[in-house]
């Protein structure tokens, strides 16, 4: 266990559904990350989120939308997906976005598959 | 545009064999580096890092070189062991959050 929590670890969605993914950190960080892993891709930013106030979004469709209640949640929330979403979400968490002490910490992804 | 890459995306090796994995990155005003290594069915897991100013640092079995004159990164790691089995990414700092490469899967055989 990493001190970073994801839920669900597997999930299965209709393209016309909407469902949350959720991040939980106990580690005292201030910033949180989504990350989005595809097949033979690297690793793809997808929002940052500093002292619960989003600093980044990295042109992310809208049918992504991230919600940070407070600086140990965070959630993804999904909607209207497509196929080509499917991919593993990894949540991380640091200190501070500009982190250059043992960089990251990561959970274990959430593995979505959008049908 | 700015990235960070990986020269192979396998490398196999011998258990007790030492292991060498290579990244490029372009960005020279990067002044920090990972070495995550992620298991099958987890997330990344850092490994060791190092600053711009050092230009070889040194963990348990594990090595990190950097050479900033040819933006280049390197991974060694001492007597594989086929626990090392994984998916090795090297990380840049671009000051409001880490780049990643695509990765190299390190595959160990006994």
């Amino acid at each position: 266990e990493t001190g970073v929590t994801q839920t669900p670890r597997h999930l299965v969605m209709g393209m016309t559904n909407k469902k949350s993914l959720k991040c939980e950190q106990h580690l005292g960080h201030n910033a949180m990350y989504w990350y989005k892993q595809s097949a033979k891709k690297p690793l793809e930013l997808m929002f940052v989120y500093n002292f619960k106030e989003q600093t980044e979004n990295n042109s992310v469709p809208s049918r992504f939308s991230p919600e940070c209640p407070n600086s140990s949640h965070l959630f993804l929330h999904l909607h209207t997906l497509q196929p080509e979403d499917s991919a593993l979400y990894l949540c991380a968490s640091s200190q501070d976005p500009g982190q250059t002490t043992y960089g990251y910490t990561f959970g274990s992804g959430t593995r979505l598959t959008v049908v | 545009g700015e990235s960070v890459g990986l020269h192979l995306p396998t490398l196999s090796v011998q258990e007790g064999d030492n292991s060498i994995i290579n990244c490029a990155y372009s960005n020279s005003a990067s002044d920090y580096f990972i070495w995550y290594k992620q298991e099958s069915g987890k997330g990344p897991q850092f490994i060791i890092d190092i600053r711009s100013n050092m230009d070889k640092r040194q963990g348990q079995r594990v090595t990190v070189l950097l050479n900033k004159t040819v933006k280049h990164l390197s991974l060694q790691i001492a007597a594989t062991q086929p626990g090392d089995s994984a998916v090795y990414f090297c990380a840049e700092n671009a000051g409001t959050a880490l780049i990643f490469g695509k990765g190299t899967t390190l595959s160990v055989s006994s």
